[in-house]
Formats: C-alpha cells, structure tokens, sequence
C-alpha cells in the first residue's frame, strides 16, 4: 500500500502527559499537512510542510505543539501537556501538486 | 478566508434514491476536492474537481467556478454510501491549503 500511513490509529492518553503522532507521506509527494477535526467539524488546518521546511502554522497549533519533517520524508508532531480540548482526530495529508491525499487519522482521547 | 457552506447538513434515503449534494464557495478557487469520510474516519478521495464535469460509476461532479459552487451527484444509492461527504476548496493559496465545509452527513436505508 503506498498511501499516506499514520501511527497510532488510536491514543489514549492522561491530561498532562505528552504525545507524539507519525505520518508517513506518499513517496515523491513534497507536501506534507496536518489536519485536526473535532466532533461533527469539518477537519481544520494545522500546519503545512514543503519538503523539510514548515511554511505556514494556524494559529490554532498552541506552543504546546510542535511538528517536524526531518530530511523531508516522514512527519512527526507532538503535543505537550495535553489538555481535554487537545481530544481530536488528527489527519496527516500529502500532495505532489495541488490534489491532497490523507491518512486514516490519529484519535486522540485525553482523560 | 474563504468561506465554504455545504447543503443539506443530513439526508436520509432509501436505497437505489438519487440525490444531490451542493458546495458553495465564498471566492475563487484553484482547487475542490469532495471527500467521502468512513466510519473509521478515513477521507477517502472522490473527486479532484475545480471546474467542469466528471463521472465516477454512480457517483458525478460538477463545479461551475464562476459562479462559486459545485454539485455532488449520487445515483442509485446503496447502503454502503453512507458517510460524510465533505467539500474541500483552497483559496488561492499557493501550497494547496483546503479549507472544508462542515459536511454532509448521508444515510442510507435498506
């Protein structure tokens, strides 16, 4: 299977503690983005990579988040200090062009 | 920021119904997509669309760009199309960035 594969599929955690998602993009695509989608929402944008750099973030990722592409390839992004709030699907997307293309998503649950 | 309101929120059928599923965008866009999302979550790709008219089996898409909207057509329905059908538009910005609608939630009875 060459689609985009994320890491965990699920992911319970408690208020406080930090977790961190994996995203691995289709290969040769050099667009990476994030994605959160709460209940009953639309998913909304996070962040955005060309290659390795992060060329935009919403300001809806707080500083307790951070997102990494390191060498361009695979995409980690982290969550500090979770929070109930931080409860969410997390969808990991990739593109050549303009088309986008997602992963089966991260639900995270913070108890 | 662009502005995308889908229509209905929720639709219920029988199966082997038609029906229509409506996307309107508040600005020009450069790309629309509609995706179907499955029970696990996954969105799945249905259309890359941003003008013109294709078909896809049972399923068709139209976007009229000029006039800001795009239209999801569902013939003959099956239990299997339920879901929610999002509609995703990036704005003009130059790194594909979609912006979604709030859905449409689909479902159908045997």
């Amino acid at each position: 299977d060459t689609g985009v594969s994320q890491d965990p599929r699920h992911k319970i955690t408690k208020r406080g503690q930090n977790v961190t998602f994996r995203c691995d993009p289709i290969s040769e695509h050099n667009r990476l983005y994030w994605y959160r989608q709460t209940l009953g929402q639309g998913p909304e944008f996070l962040t955005y990579f060309q290659n390795e750099a992060q060329l935009e973030k919403s300001r809806l990722l707080s500083d307790r988040f951070s997102a990494e592409r390191p060498k361009g390839s695979f995409s980690t992004l982290e969550i500090q200090r979770t929070e109930q709030g931080d409860s969410a699907m997390y969808l990991c997307a990739s593109s050549l062009t303009t088309e986008a293309f997602f992963g089966q998503g991260t639900r995270l649950t913070v108890v | 920021g662009i502005q995308v309101e889908q229509s209905p929120p929720d639709l219920i059928l029988q199966e082997g119904a038609n029906s229509t599923l409506r996307c309107n965008f508040s600005d020009s866009v450069n790309n629309l997509q509609w995706f179907h999302q499955n029970p696990w979550g996954q969105l799945i790709n249905l259309f890359y669309i941003p003008s013109g008219t294709k078909q896809n089996g049972r399923l068709s898409a139209t976007t009229v760009a000029t006039e800001r909207y795009s239209l999801l057509y569902i013939s003959s329905s099956q239990t299997t199309d339920s879901g929610v059908y999002f509609c995703a538009v990036n704005g003009g910005t130059s790194y594909g960035k979609l912006t979604f609608g709030q859905g449409t939630i689909l479902t159908v009875h045997p």
